[in-house]
């Protein structure tokens, strides 16, 4: 069947710029959650929603950064006045969202800032 | 959550087995051992997991020692598409805000020929 879907695979902006990543989960998972993965390092946790409602956002790192998912299926990563720093590889994952369900991920979208 | 300890990098030739050690001494008693994989340019992979007893699937092998402070994972016949950053990770069998894994640096697994 269908994995998790992210789009663009690729996203070059400009510093300052508002940019929006897309995520489409697996049918029927009700866990959703985006990390970010810098070169060299493991992903790092953002945001984690069940249905709806964000969970847990203490992973994202500064106001700048909002998600949401309206319909408790797509969900959409916001960055606001994006820095060099945000570069990186942005994950989504999604589960049935119990405590032994395995996350499934989606490739990835490179976020590029110049 | 407890934090698990690998080693950076290891090597292992193609049709040996991988045997990937995990260290996770403050595991708690209501924690799952979880191992992922990502493959260069890909979303991690879900491998296997459990919590006390061993376990089997298609993919690998998960050995978990009866104090439950370490792990190996093993890949009985390791071939070249086995190369790839293996996470090691533990997280809560019960939470009310969520599973999100915690990744840490992984060891990253090259297979030669």
């Amino acid at each position: 069947g269908a994995g998790v879907s992210q789009t663009p695979s690729n996203k070059v902006t400009e510093k300052g710029k508002y940019v929006e990543l897309r995520c489409d989960p697996i049918s029927g998972h009700t866990a959703l959650y985006w990390y970010r993965q810098s070169l060299g390092q493991g992903p790092e946790f953002l945001i984690y929603f069940q249905g709806t409602g964000a969970a847990d956002d203490s992973g994202l790192p500064n106001d700048r950064f909002f998600a949401v998912r309206p319909e408790g299926s797509v969900s959409t990563l916001k960055i606001q006045r994006t820095e060099r720093g945000d570069s990186a590889v942005y994950l989504c994952a999604s589960s049935f969202g119990q405590g032994n369900s395995p996350l499934h991920f989606g490739n990835g979208t490179r976020l590029t800032v110049t | 959550d407890a934090k698990t300890t690998q080693p950076p990098s290891m090597d292992c030739a193609e049709g040996r087995a991988a045997n990937l050690p995990c260290n996770h001494s403050t595991i708690s008693g209501n924690e799952y051992v979880y191992w992922y994989r990502q493959i260069h340019s890909q979303g991690p992979q879900y491998i296997i997991h459990g919590l006390k007893n061993n376990e089997t699937n298609e993919m690998a092998s998960l050995i978990i020692t009866e104090d439950r402070k370490s792990s190996t994972l093993i890949l009985p016949h390791a071939t070249l598409r086995d190369t790839a950053v293996y996470y090691c990770i533990v997280s809560p069998t019960n939470s009310n805000s969520g599973y999100a894994l915690n990744f840490g640096k992984g060891t990253s697994l090259l297979v030669t020929p």
